[in-house]
This record gives structure tokens, C-alpha cells and sequence, in this order.
């Protein structure tokens, strides 16, 4: 059964570069397009974007300018970064495939002074 | 706003037929398949349905998905207390250089 962890800082300073990992366990980070997902406070899901393996991406337009999401296949990880935050960014952050609903629990990233 | 459009919210008593609607456009529940996810406050959501009307192994099947033309719809007979949860529809859009589409979210509250 895949598995998938978040981590990295629950709290990030306004105009500063939020920093995510997602650790895949339990299958090859080589399967599928691994996507980042978040989720505002109350309110719906947002598509970040994606990665394949070989480095591929595809981001969401309204975030391409600030994002940059990267593979490390030999540690089966894949990571985001979201540049110059506002409190706008503050959300649950999730990885996963959105095809198949391996997703990981979830991490709160506050963005605050 | 959100580019898919579900209703805010649905409701019903046990055992009753819920449906929650999800509308898109040509580029994409026109053109990709649409999934749904269920999620219970404070949880992941979890993939409730596939490719229009195919349920992930452990999904009851009391829940069924259908698509037509740019709209799809969830469908939840004999409605349970634990069925009681947010519900969102997903689909790829075609448009610029492709990218993942969600539906606001449906509350469905069991009376």
C-alpha cells in the first residue's frame, strides 16, 4: 500500500519561501504524477501541481510564477516551494495523485509574522 | 471560484437518495473524466469514485457516478449516517498547458 508524508516548517514569515517534502513509501515515486494539493481553512481543494520522475511538471497557472516543485527520486521524495507568501497562502498542504487517492494526511502551513 | 460548480450543500434522511450535481465546461468534464472525493472534517479526502463511475475497492456500493456531456453527478442511495461528510468533484482541464480542476465542495448532512 502507498504511503505518502509531508513535512517541513508549520510556520512561514510573509514574503518568504514556503518549503515542503513529501516522503513516498511503500511503492516506486516512478509510478505516477505526484501532485500538491492544498486546502485553505474551510474551504475547498486547490491543484498546486505536478511532477513525474523524470522531472516533468505542470503547475497551476494562477501559481506558476512563485512555484517550483522538484523530484529526488533516489531518496523517493518530491518537494514544493512557493515563493514571496501571503497569508493567502495559509492552507493544509497535501501530496498525492489525484487519479488514484494515494494521498498523505496532511500538513497546516500558517503564513505569519 | 471555483471552475467546476457543485451545490453548496445537500441533505436527506437515512436511507434516502442523495445526488450532487458538478458542472464543468468542454475542456474539461467535456473531455477528461471527472473523480469525486469524500471528506470528513479534519481528514484527507478520500477517492470515492474514478473515471466517471468506477469505485476504488472498499467503496460501498451504494455510491454511483455518472457523467453527460459537461456535467457529472454523485448519487448516494440508502443514505447513512457516516455518509455525512464534503464532497468534491475533480477533473483535468485542457486549457493552457493543462492542469487539475476542483469543484467547491457539496456539505451533505444526513437529517
Amino acid at each position: 500500500q502507498v504511503q505518502l508524508q509531508e513535512s517541513g516548517p508549520g510556520l512561514v514569515k510573509p514574503s518568504e519561501t514556503l518549503s515542503l517534502t513529501c516522503t513516498v513509501s511503500g511503492g516506486s515515486i516512478s509510478s505516477y504524477y505526484w501532485s500538491w494539493i492544498r486546502q485553505p481553512p474551510g474551504k475547498g481543494l486547490e491543484w498546486i501541481g505536478y511532477i513525474y520522475y523524470t522531472g516533468s511538471t505542470n503547475y497551476n497557472p494562477s501559481l506558476k510564477s512563485r512555484l517550483t516543485i522538484s523530484v529526488d527520486t533516489s531518496k523517493n521524495q518530491f518537494s514544493l516551494k512557493l515563493s514571496s507568501v501571503t497569508a493567502a497562502d495559509t492552507a493544509v498542504y497535501y501530496c498525492g495523485t489525484v487519479t488514484k487517492g494515494y494521498w498523505g494526511q496532511g500538513t497546516l502551513v500558517t503564513v505569519s509574522s | 471560484q471555483s471552475v467546476l460548480t457543485q451545490p453548496p450543500s445537500a441533505s436527506g434522511t437515512p436511507g434516502q437518495r442523495v445526488t450532487i450535481s458538478c458542472s464543468g465546461s468542454s475542456s474539461n468534464i467535456g473531455s477528461n473524466d471527472v473523480y469525486w472525493y469524500q471528506q470528513v472534517p479534519g481528514m484527507a479526502p478520500k477517492l470515492l469514485m474514478y473515471r466517471n463511475n468506477q469505485r476504488p475497492s472498499g467503496v460501498p456500493d451504494r455510491f454511483s457516478g455518472s457523467e453527460s456531456g459537461t456535467s457529472a453527478s454523485l448519487a448516494i442511495s440508502g443514505l447513512r449516517s457516516e455518509d455525512e461528510a464534503d464532497y468534491y468533484c475533480a477533473a483535468w482541464d485542457d486549457s493552457m498547458s493543462g492542469f487539475w480542476v476542483f469543484g467547491g465542495g457539496t456539505k451533505v448532512t444526513v437529517l
